[in-house]
């Protein structure tokens, strides 16, 4: 049990719809992350959190709106999606304190745009 | 250019048997992080051992270890006495800058490994 949630687990919605993924680490931690798992691909980070400020954007479409009200939750919301953003969305958590910092994922929410 | 490489898509081990997963990075940086997650079907990213740049000794974590080789730029995971349970995908990630005093930073991972066990 690694003490990050994220919910749902499971996510199918249309190109027009507007949803919301939610992550919550129960660590302590100062900083969180989003990343996306595409078939075949590596994973690649879309934005960073630290002490509740984005600190990294790696040039995501706006489609994709990260928000961070406390050093627990992340929310990413989804607007007018397209089929190639279906993947696997993971969300870390560390505690920055510069050194060898090591990240605990949550499960992941699976999205199939259709 | 990719910064980490991971040239076994897929391996085949007995079980019991040692295995070595290889990892190769690229980074210019003297100041990094070098990680490994294990990936079950679940999709989970489960933490199994880091390595810092500047750490004299290869890390070990349980039946983990990690054969860190700086002047080649590899940091390949060891297993040993393999168990059906080690079935998954396997990531190598680095971070960049790891000692520049702190704030957050992404992981780079690499394509993975997905090793098999059979008994």
């Amino acid at each position: 049990e690694t003490g990050v949630t994220q919910t749902p687990r499971h996510l199918v919605m249309g190109m027009t719809n507007k949803k919301s993924l939610k992550c919550e680490q129960h660590l302590g931690h100062n900083a969180m992350y989003w990343y996306k798992q595409s078939a075949k691909k590596p994973l690649e980070l879309m934005f960073v959190y630290s002490l509740e400020e984005r600190v990294e954007n790696n040039s995501v479409p706006s489609r994709f709106s990260p928000e961070c009200p406390n050093s627990s939750h992340l929310f990413l919301h989804l607007h007018t999606l397209q089929p190639e953003d279906s993947a696997l969305y993971l969300c870390a958590s560390s505690q920055d304190r510069g050194g060898v910092v090591e990240q605990y994922f949550g499960p992941g929410t699976r999205l199939t745009v259709t | 250019a990719q910064k980490i490489t991971q040239t076994q898509p897929g391996m085949f081990v007995q079980e019991k048997e040692a295995v070595t997963l290889d990892c190769t990075y690229d980074t210019s940086d003297p100041s990094y992080g070098l990680f490994w997650y294990k990936q079950p079907s679940s999709g989970e990213m489960i933490f199994l051992i880091y390595q810092g740049s500047y750490d004299q000794q290869n890390a070990t974590e349980g039946r983990y270890s990690l054969n860190f080789q700086k002047a080649r730029k590899s940091a390949n995971l060891v297993i040993s006495a393999s168990q059906l349970g080690d079935s998954a995908m396997y990531f190598c990630a680095m971070r960049e800058g790891m000692y520049s005093g702190g704030g957050a930073d992404g992981l780079t991972f690499g394509k993975g490994t997905h090793l098999i066990i059979q008994p």
